[in-house]
């Protein structure tokens, strides 16, 4: 079975800095996903960025990008020029290249950008 | 644009009540889910479908059986409420091609049910 572990409860970041959110994964699978997910106050599920386990290089959308190191199983995403708009619950997810979109979701991470 | 559509949003229901939650999508996706989210726990999968009439179980069935007998719609059923399943269930659907490729899970926005 396949967990996703997000340590930190809740960060905080001044607007405009960058944060970091942490997440390690235990898998035995060679062909996975992985996804950030965030969920803002409307409760609304929004996929921030997508990394496959085969693709060597960092998956970047616009301010987010991850760190993907794969033989430490860690998964780690960049919110780079933080804003308002950015205070959610994050997610981080697993799923089974043959999953059909069954995830495994990590605990969350509660984001809170500062004015 | 792409809609999956919870029927309600909170819902209060009593100890051994019969419970249904309701899910619509309208974009023809094969597959359906039904999450359960919890503070600390994340959120982690009840049951899923992947056509008309068939469902597989998740980590998470006991006490929930599930009902997908039009493809645009996923019934979520507590035979009988208890308080431990007083929780946030969200509804997703997928389409079905090249897994996650190229693809996306949708999600609805949530009901709370609470059990009293």
């Amino acid at each position: 079975a396949q967990t996703v572990t997000q340590s930190q409860p809740e960060m905080s970041v001044q607007e405009a800095e960058t944060v970091t959110l942490s997440c390690t994964y235990d898998t035995s699978e060679n062909n996975y996903y992985l996804f950030w997910y965030k969920q803002p106050p409307s409760r609304q599920m929004i996929l921030v960025i997508r990394q496959e386990a085969y693709k060597q290089q960092n998956a970047t959308e616009n301010r987010f990008s991850v760190n993907f190191q794969k033989a430490a199983k860690s998964f780690s995403l960049k919110i780079s020029d933080s804003q308002l708009g950015d205070t959610a619950m994050y997610f981080c997810a697993f799923a089974r290249g043959t999953s059909y979109g069954k995830l495994t979701f990590g605990q969350g991470t509660i984001l809170t950008v500062h004015p | 644009d792409v809609k999956v559509t919870q029927s309600s949003r909170y819902l209060v229901k009593r100890t051994g009540e019969k419970v249904f939650l309701e899910c619509v999508q309208d974009m023809d996706h094969e597959n359906m889910f039904w999450y359960r989210q919890d503070p600390g726990l994340g959120l982690r999968l009840i049951y899923f479908s992947y056509d008309v009439k068939m469902k597989e179980k998740g980590d998470i069935p006991e006490g929930y059986s599930v009902s997908r007998e039009k493809k645009e719609r996923f019934s979520l059923i507590l035979e009988s409420a208890s308080t431990n399943q007083t929780s946030m269930y969200l509804c997703a659907s997928s389409p079905r091609g090249q897994q996650l490729l190229n693809e996306k899970l949708f999600f609805g926005s949530g009901t709370q049910l609470s059990v009293l």
